[in-house]
C-alpha cells in the first residue's frame, strides 16, 4: 500500500490566519481525498482532488475556505483559510488502494488548534 | 448527509474478553472496510470485505460482510491492552469517485 507523508503534524494558529497542509505520496495516484475529523467525531470528506482538474467539494465545504492544489500525481495541499476556533480539527489526506482494492491509506493527520 | 450507523459508541472491557461491534446502512455497499485509529494517528486499515456473506480474519480480528450488503460486523477475540483505540467502519461510493463514508466509531477501552 502507498505511504503518505503529511505535514505539519500539528500546529497552533491565530484566528484569521491560514494554514497549508501538505500531503506527499510515495507512488502516483489518481485521486487524493481530504478529510476533517472534529474533536471526538468521525471522519468527514472535505473534497476529492484529481490531478489536472479542480477539486470536487462535499456539501458544506467551499473552495474559498478550503482551497486545494494538486500539481502532480504524488502531491496535494489543503489550505484552511481565515481560520476560526471552529476549524480546530484533525485534517487527513487519503489515497485509494491499488490493485483493484479499496483499502484506502491515510496520512497520520494534521492536528490544528485555532486560538 | 449519508452515514453509517455504528454501535456501540464505546466499550469498556476486561483484558481477555471478546468484543463485537457492528455497522448498518440504509444503502447497499459492495465493499466494507474496518479501520482502527490510535491517538495522534490516522486510521489504519484492519480488514477489507468485498463480497456479500464473506467472513475474513486478520489474527484475532474477524469481520463479516452482511448478506444484504447493508451491514457488517467486527469481532476481536481475547482482547489485549494494545487493542485500545477507536474502530471505524467505512464504505466507498463507487459511483462518486470511490469516496468513503464512515461510521461514528467505537471507542474501545481494555482494562488489564
Amino acid at each position: 500500500s502507498a505511504v503518505i507523508s503529511q505535514k505539519p503534524s500539528r500546529d497552533i494558529c491565530q484566528r484569521g490566519t491560514s494554514l497549508t497542509i501538505q500531503c506527499q505520496v510515495d507512488s502516483q495516484v489518481t485521486m487524493m481525498f481530504w478529510y476533517r475529523q472534529q474533536p471526538g467525531q468521525s471522519l468527514t470528506l472535505i473534497a476529492t482532488a484529481n490531478q489536472g482538474s479542480e477539486a470536487t467539494y462535499e456539501s458544506g465545504f467551499v473552495i474559498d475556505k478550503f482551497p486545494i492544489s494538486r500539481p502532480n500525481l504524488t502531491f496535494s495541499t489543503l489550505t484552511v483559510s481565515n481560520m476560526s476556533p471552529e476549524d480546530s480539527s484533525i485534517y487527513l489526506c487519503s489515497v485509494a488502494g491499488t490493485g483493484g482494492g479499496y483499502g484506502y491509506t491515510f496520512g497520520s493527520g494534521t492536528r490544528l488548534t485555532v486560538v | 448527509g449519508q452515514q453509517l450507523n455504528q454501535s456501540p459508541q464505546s466499550m469498556f472491557i476486561q483484558e481477555g474478553e471478546d468484543v463485537s461491534m457492528n455497522c448498518t446502512s440504509s444503502s447497499i455497499f459492495n465493499t466494507w472496510l474496518w479501520y482502527k485509529q490510535d491517538p495522534g494517528e490516522g486510521p489504519v486499515l484492519l480488514i477489507a470485505l468485498y463480497k456479500a456473506g464473506e467472513l475474513t480474519s486478520n489474527g484475532r480480528l474477524t469481520a463479516q460482510f452482511g448478506i444484504t450488503r447493508k451491514d457488517s460486523f467486527l469481532n476481536i477475540s481475547a482482547s489485549i491492552p494494545s487493542d485500545v483505540g477507536i474502530y471505524f467502519c467505512a464504505g466507498p461510493f463507487y459511483n462518486q469517485g470511490g469516496k468513503l463514508i464512515f461510521g461514528q466509531g467505537t471507542e474501545l477501552s481494555v482494562k488489564p
